[in-house]
Formats: C-alpha cells, structure tokens, sequence
C-alpha cells in the first residue's frame, strides 16, 4: 500500500535559517505529492503540491520537487520566519485524488 | 465563505457512553472524509463520502463506529460505546467531487475527544 514516511521532529531553528524537512514515499502508479501545514490551533491547509515527476511546488516561500528516481518530496524555505512555527504534514494521494495518504508531521519551532 | 465547520471543539466523556461528532463541510464540496490523528501521528482515514454514498469505509470499526450523511451535505461521526484508546483528534474534510478535484483537502479545526 501507499506510504509516507517524513523526519521526526521537532525540529528547531533560529530566525532566517535555512529550512529541510524531508519526505520520501512508497506508492504504486503516479501519485500526488502534497505538503499541508498545521498552525497552532488551526486544521491542516495545503501548503504547496505537485502532480507529475519534476513538478515544482512552491507557496510562501517554500518549495519542494517532486523527485521520482529517489521518491522524495522534501520541504525547503531559504528563510524561515517565526510565523513558520507549525506542524508541517507530508501527503500523497492516488486513485484519482481518492485516497490520501499523509506522513506523522513534523514539527517546527523557530526562535527569534 | 465559510470553511469546513466541526463540533464539538471539544468532548470529555466516560468511557462507554457514546459521543458524535458533526461537520458542514464548504457548500458545494460533494466530498466529505473523517479522518482520525492520534498523538504525534498523521491523519488516518476512517471514512470517505461521495455524496451521501460512502465508498471507502474500510478503516472505520464498524463494531463501536457510525457515520452518516443523509442529505449528501453534513456528517455525523459517532461512537458507542467509547474506549480509552479513542482519546483522539477527529478531523473533518471536504473537497470538490471526483471530477472536479484537484486534490486539495479543506479540514475543519477537528473535535478533540477525551475518554476518561
């Protein structure tokens, strides 16, 4: 069956650091990468995704590209800010958009 | 416009008695999923809707778990009875139907269930 498996936070950083979260999955066929992000005391909003093998996502500053050959999806951001401080929830889906799949999240705190 | 809306926000019970949970998914979203996340875990899907058909409800505990949705607009999610280790977050998300999806799930704020 489908699987994501994302780094295990929390994950730490100073203000204007340089951000990774990675993301490798397991599924069959093409499927759809996604990331969501959770802020404190809010439900899950898509951050950024891509449908096909070198696709781009990018919003807010962040992206990641769809990489099929080592079927990874990682988060990067150049420059976080405190207002970064979120879960951050890596996710496939398949089927036809049917069936979301999404990793443990990572948790991310930036200090100023 | 209004987003995907879920109460309780919050639910404190006994184990063994029952609860429900209720979510008006965004007007015009014909699909409506229920999704569980345990501490520290992802979102684990329970049950998704099409309309008011469920075409997936293979991880639902059929045994103590029950959806509906009547009318193919709001959902009621219930347990009975409740367990120690249905203490969760209880997430509701709606999207457009099949063929106008683009994958993008919208989530309400989820019901957060303590069983004592």
């Amino acid at each position: 069956g489908n699987s994501v498996t994302q780094m295990e936070g929390p994950v730490t950083l100073s203000e204007e650091a340089f951000l990774t979260i990675n993301c490798t999955y397991t599924a069959t066929g093409y499927p759809s990468l996604f990331w969501y992000v959770q802020y404190p005391g809010e439900g899950l909003q898509l951050l950024l995704k891509a449908t096909k093998a070198d696709d781009k996502g990018s919003n807010k500053g962040f992206e990641a590209t769809y990489r099929k050959e080592t079927t990874s999806f990682h988060l990067e951001k150049g420059s976080v800010q405190v207002s970064d401080s979120a879960v951050y929830f890596c996710a496939l889906s398949s089927g036809g958009y049917q069936k979301v799949t999404f990793g443990i999240g990572t948790k991310l705190q930036v200090i100023p | 416009e209004a987003g995907v809306v879920q109460s309780p926000r919050y639910k404190i019970i006994e184990k063994k008695q029952p609860v429900a949970f209720w979510c008006n998914p965004i007007s015009g979203h014909n699909t409506l999923y229920w999704y569980l996340q345990n501490l520290g875990q992802g979102p684990e899907l329970l049950i998704r809707y099409e309309n008011e058909e469920a075409v997936d409800d293979s991880q639902l505990p059929k045994d103590r778990f029950s959806a509906e949705r009547l009318k193919g607009v709001d959902s009621t999610l219930k347990i009975q009875p409740a367990e120690l280790g249905d203490s969760a977050v209880y997430l509701c998300a709606s999207s457009l139907g099949a063929s106008r999806n683009t994958g993008e799930l919208f989530f309400g704020e989820g019901s957060r269930l303590t069983v004592l």
